[in-house]
This record gives structure tokens, sequence and C-alpha cells, in this order.
């Protein structure tokens, strides 16, 4: 089955504490990119990545990090978390840049920061 | 920049209506596409239409559709005959296709829509 998985679903940690949200997809996508969802600011998009070892920032980055060492898997790594990025995370991800917007979204991962 | 504006933060209408969802975008591209995504209850994000800049035919999905009008920037989304599984937050976005640039995509902040029963 082609989806996008995300792990963990749920995490509650502490300021400061470096974290890391996998996201894997088995769909041979090139693109992948990670969003947060806040309330009254919809989806904002923090990083993306089109390809193997080829990532670049969205509109949101600060605070985050992300790798791309291989294609299936698109990690964000937050290194000292803050509780302003407590916030519900999607990853997702594409064939290609061609088919840019017909992405498969993971399950969603809740964050909390305290 | 790119902009989109979804101004109608929550809808409620009785089952069986018809509701449209508006999407304004700004852009300074002439290349662009625009899409929509469902987000039911649930918390998955569903994609539902990709258009491009070039291509301004409505479209029909079933009780979906979709009135793309670049004159006034706007890609409206109707629901004819709604259903209680509609009800959802429903999002717009858009990026701009330029060769050798970032492919951000922005998305508008939603519009919760509720159906009753």
């Amino acid at each position: 089955e082609a989806q996008v998985t995300q792990n963990p679903r749920y995490l509650i940690t502490v300021t400061g504490k470096k974290l890391t949200v996998t996201c894997s997809q088995n769909m041979n996508h090139e693109y992948m990119s990670w969003y947060r969802q806040d309330p009254g600011l919809g989806l904002r998009q923090i990083y993306y990545s089109m390809n193997v070892e080829v990532t670049d920032k969205g509109d949101v980055p600060e605070g985050y990090k992300v790798s791309r060492k291989e294609k299936r898997n698109f990690p964000l790594i937050l290194e000292s978390p803050s509780p302003n990025q407590t916030s519900l995370y999607f990853c997702a991800s594409t064939r290609s840049r061609d088919t840019l917007f017909e992405q498969y979204f993971g399950p969603g991962t809740r964050l909390t920061v305290t | 920049a790119q902009k989109v504006t979804q101004a109608q933060t929550e809808i409620s209408v009785v089952e069986k209506e018809d509701v449209t969802l508006d999407c304004v975008y700004e852009t300074r591209d002439t290349t662009y596409y625009l899409f929509w995504y469902k987000q039911p209850p649930s918390g998955e994000l569903v994609f539902l239409i990709r258009r491009n800049s070039f291509d301004e035919q409505n479209e029909i999905s079933g009780r979906y559709s979709w009135n793309f009008q670049k004159s006034t920037s706007s890609f409206n989304f109707t629901i004819t005959a709604s259903q209680v599984v509609d009800s959802a937050v429903y999002f717009c976005a858009l990026s701009e296709w330029v060769m050798n640039r970032d492919d951000k995509i922005i998305f508008g902040k939603g519009t919760r829509l509720h159906i009753l029963p």
C-alpha cells in the first residue's frame, strides 16, 4: 500500500531536549516536504527536498533541520525545541516536481513542548 | 509575493444545500498552480484537485466543482447537495512555477465547513 508514515504520532517533550520526527514514503517519490499546522494559520511549509541531498527552506524553517540521505526518508530535527514549536506536523511526498501538488500526506505528528 | 486568502473561516450549512468555498490568490508570475486539499476530522490531508494557470476550464468531479477565474484571481470550490461527510477543513494553496527557483507552496488558512444533518 502506497503511504507516507510518520513517527511518533504524538510526542510531549520539554524545552531544549533534542528530538527527531521521522518520515518515510514507499512510493519512490523525489519530492518531500514538512509542514506545520497551527490554528488560524493553516499549513506552513518548513522545509522541502527535491531529491536526495537536496533540501531547501520553506516559509518557517527557523528552529528546524532536515536531512535527505535516502530517497525514502526525510526526518525533521528539532535541536532545541521551544514551546512555540508546539504544533501538528505533516510530512508529504510527491513523485516529482511535475506532480508537485498531488501530494501524499502522512498522518501527522502532534508535538507538545512544555 | 505569493498569498492565498480564504476569507471564510467557518461555514455551516444544512445537508443537501450547496456551498461555495472562496479562494483568492496573489502571485507575480504568469505560470502557477492552484489546488485544494480536504482535512476531515480524522486529521489526514487529502488532495482534491490541481489546476495550472493556463487552464481556466472549470472542473466537475461528482458533487464537487471548481471555478477558476484569472480575471479575479479566484479559485472557488463548490459542493453541490452537501453531505455530512463533507464536513472538514478545506485548504486552498498556490505555488509558482519557475525554472531553477524554489518550489514553495503557500496554503490558505483554511475554511472549516460544518454540514448539519
